[in-house]
């Protein structure tokens, strides 16, 4: 059973548009939620993080978007680049581990 | 700087072989992680060792164990693999088990198992 859920699977953008991921969870213990970013053939590498008493966090072109009272966190992907195909994953943390979403694949075309 | 360095990258096996899968890390790191990636199921914890010397079971420990042979390797055995052990292996480390240490991945091991 997946303590989080990512949506949707697989998603397409032209260049220069905006990619959305979502994601939900359960458990209300998590208290980080970091999102990871992986190329083909390679390990997840981490791409930005939030703690659930912040409502918003910007890095460059991604933002997080947290909702604590909905327990939904997303990922936008501003001003999309060829360079930012890869499958994303979010994931929250809690007791030493963590849980990962099931991945969206992001295709960015040129 | 290798980072995180997994053996082999791909491997096949005969259902009932056993197997053990090699992680190495040189980012002096305390803590130490296994994963398994599976379509559509993201990434599931098997073990994990927060510091040397302790191992602790995952999401998905059934038909794997793992050693923690210095503060630098982490090893993954299957006693007696199964078509359903078929997967991506992934180690990770972490400067310390908590929520704001990043976990640093290697690229994997490919392993069927038919």
């Amino acid at each position: 059973q997946q303590q989080v859920k990512q949506s949707p699977q697989s998603l397409i953008v032209q260049k220069g548009g905006i990619s959305i991921i979502n994601c939900a969870y359960e458990n209300t213990a998590f208290d980080y939620f970091p999102w990871y970013q992986q190329f083909p053939g390679k390990g997840p590498a981490l791409l930005i993080a939030i703690r659930p008493d912040v409502s918003e966090k910007k890095e460059g072109r991604f933002t997080i978007s947290f909702n604590k009272s909905a327990k939904q966190f997303s990922l936008h992907i501003m001003d999309s680049q060829p360079g930012d195909s890869a499958t994303y994953f979010c994931a929250g943390y809690n007791d030493y581990k963590l849980s990962f979403g099931a991945g969206t694949t992001v295709t960015v075309r040129a | 700087n290798a980072g995180v360095t997994q053996t082999p990258k791909f491997q096949v096996l005969k259902t009932g072989q056993s197997m053990t899968l090699q992680c190495a890390q040189d980012m002096n790191h305390n803590s130490m992680y296994w994963y398994r990636q599976d379509p559509g199921m993201g990434l599931r914890l098997i073990y994990y060792s927060a510091s040397e010397g302790t191992t602790d079971k995952g999401e998905v420990p059934n038909g794997y164990n793992v050693s923690r042979l210095n503060k630098r390797e982490f090893s993954l055995r299957l006693e007696s693999a199964a078509p359903s052990q078929t997967s991506v292996y992934f180690c990770a480390s972490s400067e310390q088990p908590h929520s704001n240490q990043p976990q640093h991945f290697g690229d994997g091991t490919r392993l069927s198992i038919l």
